[in-house]
């Protein structure tokens, strides 16, 4: 079953512009970890951020966690056409922290 | 280092068949994971198997069944198939030791379509 909801469902900016995209979850977590797949093929693994940590930054993203509020959300800055992809939220948690559950994702198209 | 390889990365079964895939893990990885993933229902957890033991296990029939061999290279199975059972499987490895800094990463899938 889906561990929680992704904000939006999609989302369509041009070059150069910000994407942000926001996941919410249900239960404690180990950590949470954002994935990039590219039409149907393997999921790229972006950034992994504990529940001890509240933000996280790796090139072009960063990543934020508020465990109160069980929500985190993911920033690409710059965005650029090679971002287009949908981008997937995962936890594990507490109990099985290899059982990760994955949001529904986001459909990020970055327009030329 | 070399990532996660899936074989075969396309495979058309009828219904009623068995079918088995293959995953073979990052070097030095010793967890591998099994998802599933259907435009329906999303990423779901099928198993995860460590140091050739099945340590967690999703919400899926019998049908599905998974092992894992010394050199940690994973096989799952699917008897019996239906029309359902068609989607892509993801397989992922980890090193599978510490739980909060545990990241997995993926393999390009095998795409199962049953007629």
């Amino acid at each position: 079953s889906q561990q929680g909801e992704e904000d939006p469902q999609a989302l369509s900016i041009q070059e150069g512009e910000n994407a942000t995209m926001n996941c919410s979850y249900k239960t404690s977590i180990n950590n949470l970890q954002w994935y990039r797949q590219n039409s149907g093929r393997g999921l790229v693994h972006l950034i992994l951020i504990r529940s001890n940590e509240r933000e996280k930054h790796s090139g072009r993203l960063r990543v934020t966690l508020d465990t109160s509020k069980k929500s985190s959300s993911l920033l690409i800055t710059a965005s650029r056409a090679a971002d287009t992809a949908s981008y997937f939220c995962a936890t594990a948690d507490s109990g099985s922290a290899r059982q990760l559950t994955f949001g529904s994702g986001t459909q990020l198209t970055v327009l030329p | 280092k070399a990532g996660v390889t899936q074989t075969p990365r396309y495979l058309i079964k009828t219904r009623g068949q068995q079918v088995t895939l293959s995953c073979s893990p990052i070097s030095g990885h010793r967890s591998v994971s099994w998802y599933q993933q259907t435009p329906g229902q999303g990423l779901q957890f099928l198993f995860e198997y460590f140091s050739e033991t099945q340590r967690n296990k999703g919400n899926f029939p019998g049908r599905f069944s998974g092992r894992q061999f010394s050199n940690s290279r994973s096989e799952m199975n699917v008897s019996t198939l239906e029309l359902g059972d068609s989607a892509l499987y993801l397989c992922a490895s980890s090193l599978g030791v510490l739980a909060s800094t545990d990241t997995q990463y993926f393999g390009p899938g095998t795409r199962l379509t049953v007629l």
